[in-house]
């Protein structure tokens, strides 16, 4: 079956703009994570979902970023008033539900801010 | 907090030799999972293998295997007869899967680049 899909690939944006990346997680999966990776990092938490309810925002770097999800289907993560710092790969993942379940990652959307 | 680190940014093996990832952790919770995750040049994250903390039993997965010691916090990773394809980053991972604390959020390490040369 189809895998977690994540739209743009890569966004070149210029400071100051605002950004919508997409997550498609696999279908009948409840639970939805946003993840940041830097260049040369690690991955860092950012959010997730069990249905459309966010109960765990701590990850949020700041109030430039918001996510949301329609239902237990697709998600988006808005940064406003893009910043250089905030150029990185996002990666989405899913999984049946919370707690112990597989994450199945997304190819991540490359963002770059110029 | 819990906290995972990996003390080898970038190692090297000869094609169908043996290596070993090092991984540490800290974490005051008795019940929690570890994971090694594969991030090849793709970007594409794949599980490779995971541990249960209450199984004393190391986990594998046909050449994967690890060294769980949970006494010392530790959780290593060994390829055997390392391939060209076992090239990659590879990450450790902590997660503690209770839906009170955390819902089962990753907490990664920094990652150690891996290069299998023929």
């Amino acid at each position: 079956g189809a895998g977690v899909s994540q739209s743009p690939s890569n966004k070149v944006t210029e400071k100051g703009k605002d950004v919508e990346l997409r997550c498609d997680p696999i279908s009948g999966h409840t639970a939805l994570y946003w993840y940041r990776q830097r260049l040369g990092q690690g991955l860092e938490f950012l959010i997730y979902f069990q249905g459309n309810s966010a109960p765990d925002k701590s990850g949020l770097p700041s109030d430039r970023f918001s996510a949301e999800r329609t239902g237990e289907s697709v998600s988006t993560l808005t940064i406003q008033r893009t910043q250089q710092e905030d150029s990185a790969v996002y990666l989405c993942a899913s999984s049946l539900a919370v707690g112990f379940h597989e994450q199945y990652f997304g190819p991540g959307t490359r963002l770059t801010v110029t | 907090a819990q906290t995972v680190t990996q003390s080898q940014p970038e190692m090297s093996v000869q094609e169908a030799e043996t290596v070993t990832l090092s991984c540490t952790y800290d974490t005051s919770e008795n019940n929690y999972y570890l994971f090694w995750y594969k991030q090849p040049p793709s970007r594409q994250m794949i599980l490779v293998i995971r541990q249960e903390a209450y199984k004393q039993q190391n986990a594998t997965e046909n050449r994967f295997s690890v060294n769980f010691q949970k006494a010392a916090k530790s959780f290593s990773l060994k390829i055997s007869d390392s391939q060209l394809g076992d090239t990659a980053m590879y990450f450790c991972a902590f997660m503690n899967p209770s839906i009170y604390n955390q819902g089962g959020k990753l907490i990664f390490g920094q990652g150690t680049e891996l290069s299998v040369k023929p």
